[in-house]
This record gives C-alpha cells, structure tokens and sequence, in this order.
C-alpha cells in the first residue's frame, strides 16, 4: 500500500522567497516519487521525480527536491518564487506498474 | 509528437444521458490512465490500461461507468446515465512503463 500527504492546501508566498511545499509518504516498498504541476485549466505536467539514483533530484523551472528516508518526505523547494510558479502542486508515489498515487495538491499563491 | 489527445474539452449534458470521453494516448505509450478531479476527492485513479487490457478498475465508482481500449491508440470512458455528481475534470494520462505520466488537457464535464 502507498499514500501521500501533502501539508497544507495553500501556501502563499513574496515574489523572490522561498517556495517549500511538504510532502510525506508511506508505502510498503522503495518508492519512486513525483512532483507535478497544474496551471489552471491544463492538465499535469511532471516537475521532477525520484527513481532511487541521487536523493537531491533537480526539475524545471529551478524546482528541486529531497528525498529523506529516516523522514519519509520528499518536499519541493525553490529558492526564489516567481510570478509565474502560482499553480496547484501535487506529490505522488508510485512504484513497479508505475500506478502513481496522488496527495491532495497544494495550491501555491505568490504575491508581488 | 501532439501529446495525450482528449476531447471535448467540456461536455454540458443532461441528467440521465451517456457521456462518452475520448483519448488518444502518445504513440508509443503502452498504459494508458484516466483520472477524475474533483475538489471534494481531488484527483482520482478510475481505471488503468496496459497494452490495451485494463489492469485496474477498481477506481470505477460504480457500473455507470465503463471505460474501453479497442486499440493502441484509442480510449473510451462512457458515463451512462449521468447523474450531477459526476461533474468533474477526467484526465486521461499515457505512460511508457516506468517512466513519466503525460497527461492531456482534461475534459471538463458538466451534468445538469
């Protein structure tokens, strides 16, 4: 069995701050791990993902994120918020039949 | 390569008539996915496709719905007869096995 939480369905942030959205995982075996987002009205677009290899994985748009086992999280950071990064962020596990198991999204507001 | 083709885009329909989604995965792509999103229940797995066999339909909230992949390159997910509570964004999503889900626009149904 896998799931995910992600904390907090909004975050707001300034344009130029730092951008950390949580995400927390459970499953039975190794996971692989993703970040996807959603601008309005589009579909989901892969940001980055975690298959095992290096813990720090690196996406678009200046996204990254770390894969912590002892802390079984995976959160999303960007050193510097954008205008254009507001969207609807969403973590997902999956693993072998590649069935990935989203989090409830997190919205991400940025201000100017 | 166009991406994961849905149509339509957005489907208004009456209570109690068949609503047929249609996708056309990436070509290539050997699983094929389809989504619903809500906001109550976010964003639900309804039934997954592998080299044209569904695997998993255990998503499928009930018999109204049913979902078809005559061939590699064509889905179905029929709703029939709606009810209001089916209104949501159905994403369909295409995969080549353990690699990224690419997702398609999303059609956004509307029963009244």
């Amino acid at each position: 069995a896998q799931s995910v939480t992600q904390l907090g369905s909004h975050v707001s942030v300034s344009e130029g701050a730092l951008v950390l959205l949580r995400c927390n995982y459970s499953s039975s075996v190794p996971p692989y791990l993703f970040w996807y987002v959603q601008y309005p009205n589009q579909g989901l677009q892969l940001l980055l993902k975690y298959t095992s290899a290096a813990t720090l994985v690196k996406g678009i748009n200046g996204f990254e994120a770390e894969f912590k086992k002892s802390e079984t999280s995976f959160h999303l950071t960007k050193p510097s918020a954008h205008m254009s990064d507001a969207a609807e962020y969403f973590c997902a596990v999956g693993k072998g039949s590649y069935i990935p198991t989203f989090g409830r999204g997190t919205s991400l507001i940025v201000h100017p | 390569d166009a991406g994961v083709i849905q149509s339509p885009r957005h489907e208004v329909t009456e209570m109690g008539q068949e609503v047929t989604l249609r996708c056309k995965p990436i070509s290539g792509h050997n699983s094929l996915f389809w989504y619903r999103q809500t906001m109550m229940r976010g964003l639900e797995l309804l039934i997954y496709f592998n080299n044209n066999v569904p695997i998993d339909d255990s998503g499928m909230p009930e018999d109204r719905f049913s979902a078809k992949m005559p061939n590699a390159s064509f889905s179905t997910l029929k709703i029939q007869p709606s009810e209001p509570r089916d209104s949501a964004v159905y994403f369909c999503a295409s995969s080549l096995t353990l690699t990224e889900a690419f997702f398609g626009q999303g059609t956004r149904l509307t029963v009244v």
